[in-house]
C-alpha cells in the first residue's frame, strides 16, 4: 500500500467553480501535512501546510482528519491559473517526505 | 536569487555510459535531496544530506551515488546507466527536517535508451 494516495483526477471545472479533492495517508504517527502545486513540467512549490484545526489561504481552504487519515484542499472561486497537479506531502515522525503522485486539476474558461 | 539550480536541464544517455547531475543552492540550506520523478508515482528519494560530508540512502538509492563536498553543491552520479533510471530528476534543499518546506529545482529530464 502506497503511503501517500491520492485521486489523479483530472478534474475539469469552469471558471468561479469550487472543486475539492482527498488525499488519504497510512502512516498514523505522520505529523505534519502539506499541500504543494506542480505546473506542467514545472518543480513542485509549497503551496500550504495543513493544521489540525483546518486553515484556509485566500481561496484555497484545507482539512486534516486524523481519524480517517485524510487531508483535502478545496478550491474556492477557480481561476484558469489554479489549473495544475496537487501534491500531497506528509511529513512521519522519522522526518521522512512522502509525497502523493497528485491530483491534477483542470479550469476551464 | 536563484534558489536552487540543476544541470543539465536535459540529458540523452546510451546504456551504460555514466554521467553527473550537479546541484547547487544559495540559501545556505544545510539539507539537500534527490529525488526522481516517473509518470503515476510521487516524487521518491534517491539520496540526501544533512549537511557538508555527510550523505545518505533514501527510498531508491540503488545504481546512484551523491556526494556533498561542498555545502552548496549536491552532485548526483549514475555509474552505468540503465533505461529504469529515465526519469525526471529534482534536487531540493530545505532548513531543517522538521519543515515540510522544499525549495526544488527545475528538473533533470534524463533518457536512457
Amino acid at each position: 500500500r502506497k503511503e501517500v494516495e491520492q485521486d489523479p483526477g483530472p478534474f475539469n471545472v469552469p471558471e468561479g467553480a469550487t472543486v475539492a479533492f482527498n488525499c488519504t495517508y497510512s502512516n498514523s504517527a505522520s505529523q505534519s501535512f502539506f499541500w504543494y502545486r506542480q505546473d506542467c513540467r514545472k518543480e513542485p512549490k509549497l503551496l500550504m501546510s495543513v493544521y489540525s484545526s483546518g486553515n484556509e489561504d485566500g481561496r484555497f481552504t484545507a482539512q486534516l482528519n486524523r481519524a480517517s487519515q485524510y487531508i483535502s484542499l478545496l478550491i474556492r472561486d477557480s481561476k484558469l491559473s489554479d489549473s495544475a497537479t496537487y501534491l500531497c506531502v506528509v511529513l512521519t515522525n522519522d522526518y521522512k517526505l512522502s509525497f502523493g503522485a497528485g491530483t491534477t486539476v483542470t479550469v476551464r474558461a | 536569487n536563484a534558489g536552487v539550480t540543476q544541470t543539465p536541464k536535459f540529458r540523452v544517455l546510451k546504456t551504460g555510459q555514466s554521467m553527473t547531475l550537479l546541484c547547487a543552492q544559495d540559501m545556505n540550506h544545510e539539507y539537500m535531496y534527490w529525488y526522481r520523478q516517473d509518470p503515476g508515482m510521487g516524487l521518491r528519494l534517491i539520496h540526501y544530506s544533512v549537511g557538508e560530508g555527510t550523505t545518505a540512502k533514501g527510498e531508491v538509492p540503488d545504481g546512484y551515488n551523491v556526494s556533498r563536498l561542498k555545502k552548496q553543491n549536491f552532485l548526483l552520479g549514475l555509474e552505468s546507466a540503465a533505461p529504469s533510471q529515465t526519469s525526471v530528476y529534482f534536487c531540493a534543499s530545505s532548513r531543517d527536517l522538521h519543515t515540510g518546506e522544499l525549495f526544488f529545482g527545475e528538473g533533470s529530464r534524463l533518457t536512457v535508451l
